[in-house]
């Protein structure tokens, strides 16, 4: 198993410009997640999802978009990137097994956003 | 609103001496509280949970934290450290409770370094 993979690893955007950061998992999660980490602020939630066609926002989802069509891909999407979103990216993903109150999160390796 | 603190941005420590990150937490209800690490150029890992029964719960890697309520602390400890954990470890608190995806609220971070 690959487990979480991102891409790309590193990205420069100029202020303005649109792009999507990718994320799979091949553990056939239900939820996956997408967080910012930034210095001195520890990781904050910008989008969930708890299954196919199915996300909500997280603390911090102005100016992303993200949908989920498959259970493995969650894409996560600036529209018009700005310098506030610099910052380390981490794709996440877990499931909840039956009677569970607890869901460990598995983490991708992260993408680097620079916007200048 | 849930929330965790870690109180220092760094902790040092000597090969094969023990070690102690701090966490204290503030939530309504039970708490279920989690360790991660973060080695360098990786995504977080799970290290340890506590969502009840005994007070000190052991993890990945040699690692264990004490639960105290009434100090409402979740110290993570170990009790001989390796230049090999030297890394950066996030205390989180559960958002929310019932089953299904569970938001995590992390603390900003604690930079352990052990020198040989």
């Amino acid at each position: 198993n690959a487990g979480v993979t991102q891409t790309p690893k590193f990205q420069v955007l100029k202020t303005g410009q649109s792009m999507t950061l990718q994320c799979a998992q091949d553990m056939n999660h239900e939820y996956m997640s997408w967080y910012r980490q930034d210095p001195g602020m520890g990781l904050r939630l910008i989008h969930y999802s708890v299954g196919a066609g199915i996300t909500d926002q997280g603390e911090v989802p102005n100016g992303y978009n993200v949908s989920r069509s498959t259970t493995e891909d969650f894409p996560l999407r600036l529209l018009s990137a700005a310098p506030s979103q610099t910052s380390v990216y981490f794709c996440a993903s877990s499931y909840s097994p039956s009677g569970s109150s607890y869901n460990e999160q598995f983490f991708g390796p992260g993408t680097r956003l620079t916007v200048l | 609103a849930q929330s965790v603190a870690q109180p220092e941005d760094q902790v040092n420590v000597a090969e094969g001496n023990p070690l102690t990150v701090k966490c204290t937490y503030s939530v309504s209800g039970n708490p279920y509280l989690f360790w991660y690490v973060q080695y360098p150029n990786r995504g977080l890992q799970f290290l340890l949970k506590y969502i009840t029964g005994d007070n000190l719960v052991k993890g990945s890697y040699g690692f264990e934290a004490e639960f105290n309520k009434s100090q409402t602390s979740f110290h993570l400890k170990k009790p001989s450290a390796l230049v090999s954990d030297s890394a950066l470890y996030f205390c989180a608190v559960r958002d929310g409770g019932g089953t299904g995806f569970q938001k995590l609220v992390f603390g900003t971070g604690t930079r352990l370094l052990v020198s040989p």
